[in-house]
């Protein structure tokens, strides 16, 4: 089955300081990969996607590369800002899974002024 | 896009009661789907509200426990029956739209 591994939390970090959040994934068709934001006491938000491999989502300064060959969709940024502390979902829908998303666990991040 | 209102946005409840969560959207969409989001985990499909039909329900979830209806295009509710504490989650709406997801703020059940 399909499956979404990304690095366990909280990472903590300083005012524009570089963010990477790591995102591995397994699925058994062609995904579509996502990442989602959770600000505090919010709903999930879009933040960027990707669905084929070599693309780049980005949005608000973040990014994402969809690598095949690594089965990878790692999240950066590369100057944060305290404005950017919430939770982080990686996410990928499949075709073969009727489109239904699978999540990874989240990561939190904090950042500090 | 698409916006989607939950009520209630919490609650606390007493075990063995059952309570109905209720999901409109602001317009017309395809697919909407219940999520759980426990403490401190990931979000995990529940079923996906079919309109004019019966959900349909993933593994670890029947239709006894968490009754869905869907009478229109931009509603639906969810009840989670008979609550134990192990039932304390974040349950999110979702609609697709447009190829997008869209999710409400969820409703926080705490289960005492």
């Amino acid at each position: 089955g399909n499956s979404v591994t990304q690095m366990e939390g909280p990472v903590t970090l300083s005012e524009e300081a570089f963010l990477t959040i790591n995102c591995t994934y397994t699925a058994t068709g062609y995904p579509s990969l996502f990442w989602y934001v959770q600000y505090p006491g919010e709903g999930l938000q879009l933040l960027l996607k990707a669905t084929k491999a070599d693309d780049k989502g980005s949005n608000k300064g973040f990014e994402a590369t969809y690598r095949k060959e690594t089965t990878s969709f790692h999240l950066e940024k590369g100057s944060v800002q305290v404005s950017d502390s919430a939770v982080y979902f990686c996410a990928l829908s499949d075709l073969a899974a009727g489109n239904k998303l699978t999540f990874g666990g989240g990561t939190r991040v904090l950042v500090k002024p | 896009s698409a916006v989607i209102s939950q009520k209630p946005s919490r609650d606390i409840c007493q075990r063995g009661t059952s309570l109905t969560i209720q999901c409109q959207v602001d317009s017309q969409v395809t697919m909407m789907f219940w999520y759980r989001q426990q403490p401190g985990q990931s979000l995990t499909l529940i079923a996906t509200a079919n309109q004019g039909s019966e959900a349909t329900y993933e593994s670890g979830f029947v239709i006894d426990k968490f009754p869905i209806s869907r009478p229109n295009l931009t509603f639906s509710t969810l009840t989670v029956s008979n609550m134990s504490p192990e039932d304390s989650s974040i349950y999110l709406c979702s609609a697709q739209n447009t190829g997008e997801l869209f999710f409400g703020e969820g409703s926080r059940l705490t289960v005492l």
